[in-house]
């Protein structure tokens, strides 16, 4: 079965800097990969999602972006920051055809100050 | 396009109690649906999933849930709450693409010892 990581699990970040969550997949080959964004005491919104390599789609307009350089990494990346970023970041994952459920990692719980 | 409601946000019950969590869903085309237990500052884990078939399904931790197609709900139940089932539950519908995934807004469950 497929293993979900995601890298920091908290983060504290200024208005204005960098950012970057990496989410890695282990136990499945040519997954479906996801981002989600959680606001405090909200439900689950899709930032993106990717159905292999190279090849991202954006659910809504914002100053985030995401890239999968290899097969069973997601990452999920800011060049500025802003205060609305702030919020639980979920990576989740549809292993592979024939299963049509998707699988969540643990979360980055991200606070931008 | 899809939608998912759970009317209720938040719900309260005494340990020992039975539990029914409402999910009402709009889809076009035969649902895969789903139900998710979110504990604080964790991922989702899956609880169940029904595709087709029978329409009563069973899940982990002793949740099952019935699909009624007439009434558009796949509300989730457990004959005896436990505190450890304190979290919030998420409903959400599917396609069998895996790409159009909704989530309701969650209902948090409290459990009064």
């Amino acid at each position: 079965s497929q293993t979900i990581h995601q890298w920091p699990a908290t983060l504290v970040q200024p208005v204005g800097s960098p950012l970057s969550l990496e989410c890695t997949v282990e136990g499945t080959s040519n997954p479906n990969l996801y981002w989600y964004r959680q606001a405090a005491g909200r439900g689950l919104q899709l930032l993106f999602y990717s159905v292999g390599i190279g090849q991202i789609s954006s659910e809504v307009p914002q100053n985030l972006s995401a890239s999968r350089p290899q097969d069973r990494q997601f990452i999920l990346s800011s060049k500025k920051l802003l205060l609305s970023d702030s919020g639980f970041y979920l990576c989740a994952c549809k292993p592979g055809t024939g299963v049509y459920e998707q699988y969540f990692g643990p979360g980055t719980r991200l606070t931008v100050t | 396009a899809q939608s998912v409601t759970q009317p209720d946000i938040h719900i309260t019950v005494s340990e020992g109690a039975s539990l029914e969590l409402r999910c009402n869903y709009s889809y076009g085309a035969t649902p895969y649906l789903f139900w998710y237990v979110q504990s604080p500052g964790q991922g989702l884990q899956l609880l169940l999933k029904y595709f087709s078939g029978d329409t009563l399904v069973q899940g982990i931790k002793g949740f099952e849930a019935e699909f009624k197609r007439s009434q558009s709900s796949f509300n989730l139940r457990k004959p005896s709450v436990h505190w450890s089932d304190a979290a919030e539950y998420f409903c959400a519908v599917g396609d069998n693409y895996g790409q159009n995934f909704v989530f309701g807004p969650g209902t948090r469950l409290s459990v009064l010892p």
